[in-house]
């Protein structure tokens, strides 16, 4: 089944611990992207992948990293997380320029 | 850069009726117009799409029709049922030959519908 896959669904954190939520493809598609999803402030782009080794910051990069080692793999790192990072954040992927595909979704809370 | 922005952002209909969000954007260059649906607990999936070079298009119950002139777009659900409770998010980007604009979501409208 195409799919894409984030890990953790759901995250409880403290301010500063580290923490990297994990995303995967099975489509063999070459653009992954991050979004945060905010009441009120729609879908925001955090960064994005045109390909491996490829990435670019998106309108949100503040406080992120990420890394495209591989096709299918697209890690979102929060290297010190701040309470305003509380978000629910999505992966998505895309062959270029086509239909995005988001996985479900992960709800993080940083206390 | 390209803005885009969507009302109302909360819509309550009853079963039966129809519903009809909006959507502006501000990039005269923006030629695809996705619509997109996130039910509860999901990520958003796409439901429709329109291209610059069309001013309409309909898929059984859902329709999208685009006025470039005035930059808006909306998305018009007819005999609405239960099951087309979620939020509808609306998105535009430039598509061309070896080049692609980043899509710009709207913010994003919760369509309640009443039985």
């Amino acid at each position: 089944e195409a799919q894409v896959t984030q890990n953790p669904r759901y995250l409880i954190t403290v301010t500063g611990k580290k923490l990297t939520v994990t995303c995967s493809q099975n489509m063999n598609h070459e653009y992954m992207s991050w979004y945060r999803q905010d009441p009120g402030l729609g879908l925001r782009q955090i960064y994005y992948s045109m390909n491996v080794e490829v990435t670019d910051k998106g309108d949100v990069p503040e406080g992120y990293k990420v890394s495209r080692k591989e096709k299918r793999n697209f890690p979102l790192i929060l290297e010190s997380p701040s309470p305003n990072q509380t978000s629910l954040y999505f992966c998505a992927s895309s062959l270029f320029a086509g239909e995005l595909f988001f996985g479900e979704g992960s709800r993080l809370t940083v206390l | 850069g390209e803005n885009v922005e969507q009302h109302p952002s909360t819509l309550s209909v009853q079963e039966g009726d129809s519903a009809v969000i909006k959507c502006t954007y501000s990039d005269s260059a923006s030629n695809y117009f996705p619509w997109y649906k996130q039910e509860l607990g999901k990520g958003p999936q796409l439901i429709i799409d329109i291209r610059s070079n069309v001013g309409e298009k309909k898929d059984q119950r859902i329709a999208v029709t685009l006025n470039k002139t005035a930059k808006h777009f909306s998305l018009h659900i007819t005999e609405t049922q239960p099951e087309d409770s979620a939020v509808y998010f609306c998105a535009a980007s430039f598509h061309g030959s070896g080049n692609t604009g980043k899509l710009i979501f709207g913010q994003g409208t919760t369509l309640q519908v009443k039985p």
